[in-house]
């Protein structure tokens, strides 16, 4: 089941944080996060693989909660860069990968 | 330099034709994907492989075929069994197809059915 991400979409001012959160119905075996420009392919920024897992840095980081069933990512003093849609990923079992349903995130300068 | 290519970048059909998106990969990865995107919408699994000679079906293939006959490989064919091929498509490859292994993926191909 594909997991759901919120807010679908925000707007920001340079500098003001956002957090992005990926919620799925059972436990995820891993989250990933990913960002994608438009017209462009994802990127990714980074993988959690243990319930109450923290990763990132002072930036963009990103937690995992204890019964792996949510996962945050943090943007923080968030740059023009920043601008794109967020998705997270995960691997569904039998070795399917599938993503969250995204995140449209805009900053204004 | 490592990386995945897709080519073309743009391509245009005309209604009840086959066409071949191309996906090359340099990094020695055993897992290779394709996945479909719609404006606004997310990344939907079409067809996945974990090694050379296997492939699986995602969760939309139908009007969809592949092949994965060299490990760098893995092209897709949009046939016209497709109702509404018209969207963005990505190709994946990883290391494996485990939880722990982050996907890479090409620039993508724009395909417009006219």
């Amino acid at each position: 089941q594909q997991p759901v991400q919120s807010p679908q979409a925000v707007i920001l001012r340079e500098g003001e944080d956002a957090v992005i959160n990926c919620s799925s119905s059972k436990a995820l075996y891993s989250v990933h996060w990913y960002r994608q420009k438009h017209g462009e392919a994802p990127v990714f920024l980074m993988i959690l693989l243990k319930g109450g897992e923290q990763k990132g840095h002072e930036k963009i980081s990103a937690s995992f909660n204890e019964k792996k069933q949510q996962s945050s990512l943090y943007l923080t003093a968030s740059q023009l860069s920043y601008s794109g849609t967020y998705f997270c990923g995960t691997e569904s079992g039998t070795y399917k990968y599938i993503f969250g349903t995204g995140t449209r995130l805009k900053v204004l300068a | 330099d490592g990386g995945i290519t897709q080519s073309p970048k743009y391509l245009f059909r005309k209604e009840g034709q086959n066409v071949t998106l191309s996906c090359e990969q340099n990094l020695n990865h055993d897992a290779m994907y394709w996945y479909r995107q719609d404006p606004g919408q997310g990344l939907r699994l079409i067809y996945y492989s974990q090694i050379v000679n296997d492939f699986q079906k995602g969760d939309i293939a139908e009007g969809y075929s592949v092949s994965r006959e060299k490990k760098e490989s893995f092209p897709l064919t949009v046939t016209s069994a497709q109702k509404n091929p018209t969207a963005f498509y990505l190709c994946a490859s990883s290391t494996g197809t485990y939880s722990y292994n982050e996907q890479f993926f090409g620039p993508g191909t724009r395909l417009t059915v006219l």
